[in-house]
């Protein structure tokens, strides 16, 4: 059990570009879930994958985000026209049915 | 959605003092889990309890489902407690909620 990988740790980037973020979950997990976490809140989910399906997307997810998840395996995260909003911990977690969810390290992004 | 609500807020102890950290939550769940966020921002599983009582060397949990609330304990607790810590439920779906939060602090 290696846990779930998230690159990069940090990014800034500037206002209007895009960004991919990805994750790697533990293998044997089937689900993979994306949160955000802005600064004194605790984190809000935005969307989740059982093994390559999304089932659910928040309505936080604005049409200039997109997930992936292609075979079943790692999970990608893009926000396109990033904005200062957009500024957040993005944090991945995976779990199998009936087992805890196990997090990443997240990746902080800054919009400048 | 699932509502959840943690208390207190802030805590503020001496080393070596207890603490309790309570969890409300609003419907029935299928997971309950305790987490510490650390410095960096990574959230560490601390227990998955969606019922009944679990310990983990200082730390302990009990979740009462029927009355739909889970305690965190902590015994004689060190510096390197402190940290946010989060309760996070979920139903039928599996998606977890979090609650915003209690900030321990724990003062040398």
């Amino acid at each position: 059990d290696t846990g779930v990988s998230q690159d990069p740790r940090h990014k800034i980037t500037k206002r209007g570009q895009n960004v991919t973020f990805r994750c790697d979950p533990i293998s044997e997990h089937n689900r993979l879930y994306w949160y955000r976490q802005t600064l004194g809140q605790g984190p809000e989910f935005l969307t989740y994958f059982q093994n390559e399906a999304q089932l659910e997307k928040s309505r936080l997810l604005s049409d200039r985000f997109s997930a992936e998840r292609p075979k079943g395996s790692f999970s990608t995260l893009e926000i396109q026209r990033t904005e200062q909003g957009d500024s957040a911990m993005y944090l991945c977690a995976s779990s199998s049915f009936g087992r805890g969810y196990t997090f990443g390290s997240g990746t902080r992004l800054t919009v400048v | 959605g699932i509502q959840v609500e943690q208390s207190p807020p802030d805590l503020i102890l001496q080393e070596g003092a207890n603490s309790t950290l309570r969890c409300n939550f609003s419907d029935s769940v299928n997971n309950l889990q305790w987490f510490h966020q650390n410095p960096w921002g990574q959230l560490i599983n601390l227990f998955y309890i969606p019922s009944g009582t679990k310990q983990n060397g200082r730390l302990s949990a009990t979740t009462v489902a029927t009355e739909r609330y889970s305690l965190l304990y902590i015994s004689s607790s060190q510096t390197t407690d402190s940290g946010v810590y989060f309760c996070a439920v979920a139903g039928g779906n599996e998606k977890l909620t979090f609650g915003t939060g209690t900030r321990l602090t724990i003062i040398p």
